[in-house]
């Protein structure tokens, strides 16, 4: 099985543009959840969808959006670029339904916001 | 408010020795725990985790350890290997009406393994 696959890998913006990124979840699998990881931050919850519906919703500005689609793949965009934007961004799939909290993460999206 | 706490960015254990790696929680309501490892330019993977009911889960050279009423968790890795050099990030988790994939994730702590 294909894991989790994650597009761009890298990319480089400027304050005040946007930006969208692709996940691919595993196949079979039905949630997509979306993490920001920046130093001593950790790991931080943005969203989670599920059969193209967002189910939970971490502590994020509107800026911050995304969607499902019904083939499960997932976007996330992000307007308005700012400085602090500037993370690693992982998509982590899952079959969705009630388990131990194991997620299949992809290998991220890294933004550097200029 | 950092419900997750991990308070060693960074620990280095001698090959062979066993390595300990902590973790505080403040929300009594997670229902499982877990551990995952990251490489460098990868995603984390699973490690191992742990049900809120329980208080010890073993995996091969992987153990946790849950105190609940302290709070705190622990995992153990014994006997070290250079490969187990990474960064570990505990997490937790609240099963709710929608599935449990929402983790709320501590800070990490990187491991170097000495050979």
């Amino acid at each position: 099985k294909a894991g989790v696959t994650q597009t761009p890998r890298y990319l480089i913006k400027t304050r005040g543009q946007q930006v969208t990124l692709s996940c691919s979840p595993i196949s079979g699998h039905r949630s997509v959840s979306w993490y920001q990881q920046t130093p001593g931050q950790g790991l931080q919850f943005l969203f989670e969808y599920f059969s193209e519906t967002q189910r939970n919703k971490g502590n994020f500005p509107g800026r911050f959006s995304g969607r499902q689609f019904s083939n499960s793949r997932s976007e996330m965009n992000v307007s308005t670029l700012e400085l602090g934007d500037s993370a690693l961004y992982l998509c982590a799939s899952s079959e969705g339904q009630v388990n131990t909290g194991e997620l299949f993460f992809g290998e991220g999206s890294r933004l550097t916001v200029l | 408010d950092q419900q997750v706490k991990q308070n060693s960015p960074s620990l280095s254990v001698q090959e062979g020795r066993i390595s300990i790696l902590n973790c505080d929680y403040t929300n009594s309501m997670f229902d499982y725990f877990l551990w995952y490892k990251k490489y460098p330019a990868e995603g984390p993977t699973f490690l191992i985790s742990i049900s809120s009911i329980k208080d010890k889960n073993e995996d091969g050279r992987f153990t946790v350890f849950l105190n609940k009423s302290a709070k705190h968790l622990s995992l153990h890795i014994v006997p070290s290997q250079p490969g187990d050099s990474a960064v570990y990030f505990c997490a937790a988790s609240l099963i709710s009406n929608f599935g449990n994939e929402k983790l709320t994730f501590g800070t990490g702590t990187r491991l170097t393994i000495i050979p």
